[in-house]
């Protein structure tokens, strides 16, 4: 069964430092989905992109933050200088109908910023 | 702005029980629901997705019910097993996913 794949499994970074996400869609869908969970919290909506462009954003998902489709396959999300408080874990999720039937989501990335 | 809430945080059963989990959200306007299952550290396992125009859904043990007008689901687990104890998360989806806060089950042997 497809599934969606996310890299690294765990990220470690310098407070300051850049750091991009990355994960790889479902082939056939066409919605792609940030979430972030913080330890201990509630997972959270960070944005939506359809089209080549973010469709929806949360309040969470400032300028900071920047997502983009490079290529056919990937889907990535950029947070330009981490912070302390972004150590969370990172959720991708595609959809082929805008949620309609769902999101899938992939086993996440876990972003720790020391 | 859609708020999903469930109850209780935790619950705590003995192998066996059949238990029901509750979650309850504020704008009906709905695409579907869903319920997943998260382990320590881990990531989001899709239980069961019901759709707006559906009113429930089972896998195996698991039967999820949606009543849309009151904005309330549950998800029944029956014959709890040890395997079971994780945290089980509510998300309601109106173009984006909003989730629960969960709720930690934990079966004991």
């Amino acid at each position: 069964e497809p599934e969606v794949t996310q890299t690294p499994s765990h990220q470690v970074t310098q407070m300051g430092q850049e750091v991009i996400l990355r994960c790889v869609p479902i082939s056939n869908h066409l919605y792609f989905y940030w979430y972030r969970q913080i330890l201990g919290q509630k997972v959270e909506f960070l944005v939506s992109f359809y089209n080549n462009e973010i469709s929806e954003k949360s309040e969470i998902f400032d300028d900071q933050f920047s997502v983009e489709r490079p290529d056919g396959s990937n889907f990535t999300l950029k947070i330009r200088s981490t912070k302390l408080e972004d150590s969370a874990m990172y959720f991708c999720a595609s959809s082929p109908t805008g949620g309609i039937i769902g999101e899938y989501f992939g086993p996440g990335t876990r972003l720790t910023v020391t | 702005k859609q708020e999903v809430t469930q109850i209780p945080a935790a619950l705590s059963v003995p192998e066996g029980e059949n238990l029901v989990l509750n979650c309850s959200f504020t704008d009906s306007a709905i695409y579907n629901l869903q319920w997943f299952r998260q382990d320590p550290g881990k990531g989001l396992t899709s239980l069961l997705l019901i759709q707006s125009s559906q009113r429930e859904q089972t896998s195996g043990r698991l039967n999820a019910s949606l009543d849309k007008s009151s904005g309330r689901s549950t998800l029944y687990i029956a014959a709890s097993q040890p395997g079971d104890s994780a945290t089980y998360l509510c998300a309601v989806d109106n173009n984006d996913m909003r989730f629960g806060a969960g709720t930690r089950l934990t079966v004991k042997p």
